[in-house]
């Protein structure tokens, strides 16, 4: 079965400062990586997806097959960056997970000013 | 608001007692999703529906738990004897199709007594 670890619960960093959220999955086969956010008080959404390999609000993130490891980078922390960050992943459109995301436990990111 | 809307947003109940949520996803969105979440975790996947078709449940989703889509648009949830377990975040999600891209709902948070 497919395992998603955030080994970090709480990341605190000062404004400016370069931040990396770490994952790390498993998984025998290609899964598809997700990163979801949550700003306080708002719903869970899609940050970015390693298919699309876009920045999203300068979060970027690559998927490293032979560490297994999908980490979330940016290089200049804001404020406004302060939520909590899930990492998550689906099987690949062969399997047959319909779509099904595995979260990992989330960290929560804190940008001091 | 055309995003994804669950009704209520919050439930007390007592222990024994039968509830239901509800989900409206986005309406050109025939993926819906089910998925629970605990202090503290990430969310946990319950149930996936395509249209009106009930094509994958977890192993999490007890006897006590059904859901059900009957025309392919909105979803309920019902659990039935509640348990303090039961007490969580309950999420939905919709998507266009079987992907981990996914359009959260703002949850309905379950509190049993």
């Amino acid at each position: 079965a497919q395992r998603v670890t955030q080994p970090e619960k709480l990341l605190s960093v000062f404004k400016g400062a370069p931040v990396e959220l770490k994952c790390n999955y498993s998984y025998s086969g290609s899964p598809e990586l997700f990163w979801y956010v949550q700003y306080s008080r708002q719903r869970l959404q899609l940050l970015l997806r390693h298919i699309s390999r876009e920045s999203i609000k300068g979060f970027t993130a690559d998927l490293n097959k032979g560490e297994t490891s999908f980490h979330l980078k940016k290089p200049f922390a804001q404020e406004e960056d302060s939520a909590m960050y899930y990492c998550a992943l689906v099987v690949n459109a062969g399997g047959t997970s319909y779509g099904k995301l595995t979260f990992g436990q989330g960290t929560i990111l804190t940008v001091h000013p | 608001d055309t995003g994804v809307s669950q009704n209520p947003r919050h439930k007390i109940t007592k222990r024994g007692q039968n509830v239901t949520f509800r989900c409206d996803p986005i309406s050109e969105h025939n993926r819906l999703y089910w998925y629970r979440q605990t202090l503290g975790q990430g969310p946990e996947f319950l149930t996936y529906f395509q249209n009106e078709a009930q094509l994958e449940k977890s192993r999490l989703l007890s006897d006590r738990f059904s859901a059900e889509r009957p025309k392919g648009s909105f979803s309920t949830l019902e659990i039935q004897r509640t348990e303090q377990g039961d007490s969580a975040m309950y999420l939905c999600a919709s998507s266009r199709r079987a992907s981990g891209e996914q359009f959260f709902g703002p949850g309905t948070r379950l509190t049993v007594l």
